[in-house]
């Protein structure tokens, strides 16, 4: 299957500890997404990439929150110090920048839960 | 990012009706997405539209970009018991940056 992956798929961590997750996108995808949805709400944008440049940012993203995508191609999110608002569904998406088309297709997420 | 107006906010059907959900914006996009989303999934792309009045179908399901380009209509025919889950519209303008702007979704309960 070639589709966007992540890992892992659910975590549970005491609040103050850090957590890190890892998205795979569709191989020939340089544009890299990260979106975090809670219960009831639509996915909220955090950050992405073109290539391994991240070029926006949303204000979602405290100064607890850092992505990279060091080689172009995975990237990670890392989340310190996580309090219970932390809680949530982080999502990763990826596309292809050449194309005038703007879709973004999603990995099936990583459930984090804050004690 | 600004959050999209969805309606309705559910509905709950019998097999075989057709629905119909919208979303609105105060904002001109010039992309308008249509997800899926099942219960602990990631959303899964249904519909893309890119022009003013665009008219797109995929199978049972036929979506369309507004005129004032500020608003997007799903439709789906003779709904099935696995039409069920939440149906996400998101909208973007390229030319302000990538990020999608979400609906807060409409939960479509099918009964056979």
């Amino acid at each position: 299957d070639t589709g966007v992956s992540q890992d892992p798929r659910h975590k549970i961590t005491k609040r103050g500890q850090n957590v890190t997750f890892r998205c795979d996108p569709i191989s020939e995808h340089n544009r890299l997404y990260w979106y975090r949805q809670t219960l009831g709400q639509g996915p909220e944008f955090l950050t992405y990439f073109q290539n391994e440049a991240q070029l926006e940012k949303s204000r979602l993203l405290s100064d607890r929150f850092s992505a990279e995508r060091p080689k172009g191609s995975f990237s990670t999110l890392e989340i310190q110090r996580t309090e219970q608002g932390d809680s949530a569904m982080y999502l990763c998406a990826s596309s292809f920048a050449a194309s005038s088309y703007n879709e973004q297709f999603f990995g099936p997420g990583t459930r984090l839960t804050v004690l | 990012g600004q959050q999209l107006n969805q309606s309705p906010q559910s509905m709950f059907i019998q097999e075989g009706e057709d629905v119909s959900m919208n979303c609105t914006s105060s904002s001109i996009f010039n992309t308008w997405l249509w997800y899926k989303q099942d219960p602990g999934e990631g959303p899964v792309l249904l519909i893309a539209l890119y022009k003013a009045g665009e008219l797109t179908s995929n199978g049972r399901l036929t979506a369309q970009f507004g005129i004032t380009r500020k608003d997007s209509f799903l439709n789906i025919s003779a709904s099935i018991p696995s039409d069920v889950g939440i149906y996400f519209c998101a909208g973007l303008n390229s030319n302000s940056g990538y990020a999608l702007n979400f609906g807060k979704g409409t939960s479509l309960l099918v009964t056979p």
